[in-house]
């Protein structure tokens, strides 16, 4: 069965600082996946999208997320920080490719200390 | 703002009644799906429904019955409530039936407590 794993309910990082939020996939199919932001009293917004293109993608606000196939990860990653970057994130993968139900990660909470 | 409106935004009520919530998908989208969020077990995909027909059903509880009507607009029916039904319900919406690798825009979610 396809699943996703977020290896930290929550990552602390100080403003200006790099951010890495840790995604794990499992997925019998050529993977879709996505990376969502969640803020507080907020719907979710998709930061970025792998659909099979380049390995390397890149998002909304400076963040990117590479899928590398050999280690079943799909790290998100953002180099300088800032405050309004505090939110719950979530890492999802389409359980049966394009035809497939999204299937969300636990989430990680980001807080960014000034 | 993502385009997809939902109401209302906050819903009280008691064990065994029976609610509605209401979605506005975006602008030219055909699909709409519902999620429910909650604390113990996270983000769940319920049913998605595309130009009128259910199209997926996910981890949607048989008390639970969804429709789309032609405007496009959809309501979800949670029946013969229980405390454990309290949770945020997100509805999306995306342009197509290619679920799984299409954007969904979420809307700001109905919180669901059920006292």
């Amino acid at each position: 069965a396809q699943s996703v794993t977020q290896l930290d309910s929550h990552v602390s990082v100080s403003e200006g600082t790099p951010v890495l939020l840790r995604c794990n996939y499992s997925s019998s199919y050529s993977p879709s996946l996505f990376w969502y932001v969640q803020h507080p009293n907020k719907g979710l917004q998709l930061l970025l999208k792998y659909t099979s293109a380049a390995t390397l993608v890149k998002g909304i606000n400076g963040f990117e997320a590479e899928f590398k196939k050999s280690e079943t990860s799909f790290h998100l990653t953002k180099p300088s920080a800032h405050m309004s970057d505090a939110a719950e994130y979530f890492c999802v993968v389409s359980d049966q490719g394009s035809q497939g139900n999204l299937i969300f990660g636990k989430g990680t909470k980001l807080s960014v200390k000034p | 703002d993502s385009g997809v409106t939902q109401t209302p935004k906050h819903l009280i009520t008691a064990t065994g009644q029976r609610v509605t919530l209401r979605c506005s998908p975006r602008s030219g989208d055909l699909s709409v799906y519902w999620y429910q969020q909650s604390l113990d077990q996270g983000l769940q995909f319920l049913i998605q429904y595309y130009n009128g027909e259910e199209r997926a059903k996910g981890n949607i509880l048989e008390r639970f019955s969804a429709q789309q009507f032609p405007d496009l607009h959809s309501e979800l029916n949670l029946s013969s409530l229980e405390l454990g039904d309290s949770a945020l319900y997100f509805c999306a919406s995306s342009p197509r039936l290619v679920r799984g690798t299409d954007t969904q825009y979420f809307g700001p979610g109905t919180r669901l407590t059920v006292l």
